[in-house]
């Protein structure tokens, strides 16, 4: 049964610094998404990972992708207030199909002045 | 705009209530997902439909009901069965194809009275 685990659960950092929050998963899969989630919204699409070494990039945000290692990274650059939010990451759990994903607890980041 | 609609924004059940939620997107996407997220937890997958008149149960469907009788409508029915329905219910829907990310609907907040 996939697992996806996500760490840290809870970020607290300052603004103009940076930090990792990583995505692990426990059984193959080459592909992945991260979302974001705004306190008592929706879920936002970030990053769709389709290959070993992907790399992605939006604004102060980068993805990456290792399969090999069934790691996913997504790299905040100066931090923000802005992107105060929680993040998550899903993991197909059925390569070749898109239809369920498991989901990571998220990460639930506060960026303070 | 495409989107995906979902009614009410809050609902509130009563004590052997059956209560019907709303998801209706415009993308002409054929997959469409209902989740459940509880505070702290990631997202769980209650259904899933992969084209009309077809649904499969996800991981949590005991106590939930769904139709797709049309491409862009797939309501979710939280049955008095569901002893715990108190959550965020989140629809979502995909073309399907690989790779690309699902869309997410704002969400119902469910709550007993």
């Amino acid at each position: 049964e996939l697992k996806v685990e996500q760490n840290p659960l809870f970020l607290s950092m300052q603004e103009g610094k940076n930090y990792t929050i990583y995505c692990n998963y426990s059984t193959t899969s080459d592909r992945l998404y991260w979302y974001r989630q705004d306190p008592g919204k929706s879920l936002e699409s970030l990053f769709v990972l389709l290959s070993n070494g992907a790399v992605k990039q939006e604004g102060r945000l980068m993805a990456s992708l290792d399969t090999k290692a069934r790691l996913s990274t997504l790299h905040i650059t100066a931090a923000v207030h802005d992107l105060s939010a929680t993040y998550f990451c899903a993991v197909v759990a059925n390569a070749g199909n898109n239809r369920k994903l498991i989901w990571g607890l998220g990460t639930s980041l506060a960026v303070n002045p | 705009d495409g989107g995906i609609t979902q009614s009410p924004k809050y609902l509130f059940r009563k004590e052997g209530q059956n209560v019907t939620l709303s998801c209706e997107q415009n993308l002409n996407h054929d997959a469409m997902y209902w989740y459940r997220q509880d505070p702290g937890q990631g997202l769980r997958l209650i259904y899933y439909s992969q084209i009309v008149n077809d649904f499969q149960k996800g991981d949590i469907a005991e106590g939930y009901s769904v139709s797709r009788e049309k491409k862009e409508s797939f309501p979710l029915t939280v049955t008095s069965a569901q002893k715990n329905p108190t959550a965020f219910y989140l629809c979502a829907s995909s073309n399907g194809q690989g790779g690309q990310p699902q869309h997410f609907g704002d969400g119902t907040r469910l709550s007993i009275l």
